[in-house]
């Protein structure tokens, strides 16, 4: 079965510097991997997917992702972050085919001034 | 276009009540899932619908939880009778289905249980 690791609990950015979150998962082949963003009291909004080809993802609100196979990683990226930009983040992994999404335990992104 | 609706939001009950959780998916959605996201965990799939048929239901605890979607549109998810760890947020989400169909997931409904 998948899982997915993302081992930090909380980040804090300074607005304007750049962001990178992890993520790790766990999974034989190559998954299908997302970046959700859910702010207080909302639902989780997609941020991007990958399911295969070009490693290098861009996704809406100007985030990208990078899938490393050699290091099973999912890595969100952002180079210049707004305070807007403070919620969680989940990452998340689904079987190729497949719609069941297995989700990591999330990262709080603090955005200080 | 409208986005998934759930209701209530919020709810609060004693252990050992009942609740019920409704979702109406977007318009045209075939597949629709109920996850559940307890306080500093990831989203729980607990069930997972084709049109008005389960698909998994691997996760769903049988012996309190129930969840049905008459006609294929609206579900209803139900905890009966409730435990104090059942206290998390339901989420509903919707896609058109198939592999690669972007989830829409609805606001969430928080229960908590005393």
């Amino acid at each position: 079965a998948q899982s997915v690791t993302q081992p930090d609990i909380h980040i804090t950015v300074s607005e304007g510097a750049s962001l990178e979150l992890r993520c790790n998962y766990s999974y034989g082949a190559t998954p299908y991997l997302f970046w959700y963003v859910q702010s207080p009291g909302q639902g989780l909004q997609l941020l991007l997917k990958y399911f295969s080809g070009d490693t290098l993802v861009q996704g809406i609100k100007g985030f990208e992702a990078e899938f490393k196979r050699s290091q099973s990683s999912f890595n969100l990226r952002k180079p210049s972050v707004h305070w807007s930009d403070a919620a969680e983040y989940f990452c998340a992994v689904a079987a190729p085919g497949f719609q069941k999404l297995v989700f990591g335990t999330g990262t709080r992104l603090l955005v200080s001034p | 276009e409208a986005g998934v609706a759930q209701s209530p939001r919020y709810k609060i009950i004693e252990k050992r009540q009942s609740v019920a959780f409704w979702c109406n998916p977007i318009s045209g959605h075939a597949t629709l899932y109920w996850y559940q996201q307890i306080l500093g965990q990831g989203p729980k799939l607990l069930i997972q619908f084709q049109n008005n048929g389960v698909v998994d239901d691997s996760q769903l605890p049988k012996d309190r939880f129930s969840a049905e979607r008459l006609k294929g549109v609206d579900s209803t998810l139900k905890i009966q009778p409730a435990k104090l760890e059942d206290s998390a947020v339901y989420l509903c989400a919707s896609s058109l289905g198939g592999a690669t169909g972007e989830l829409f997931f609805g606001e969430g409904s928080r229960l908590t249980v005393l």
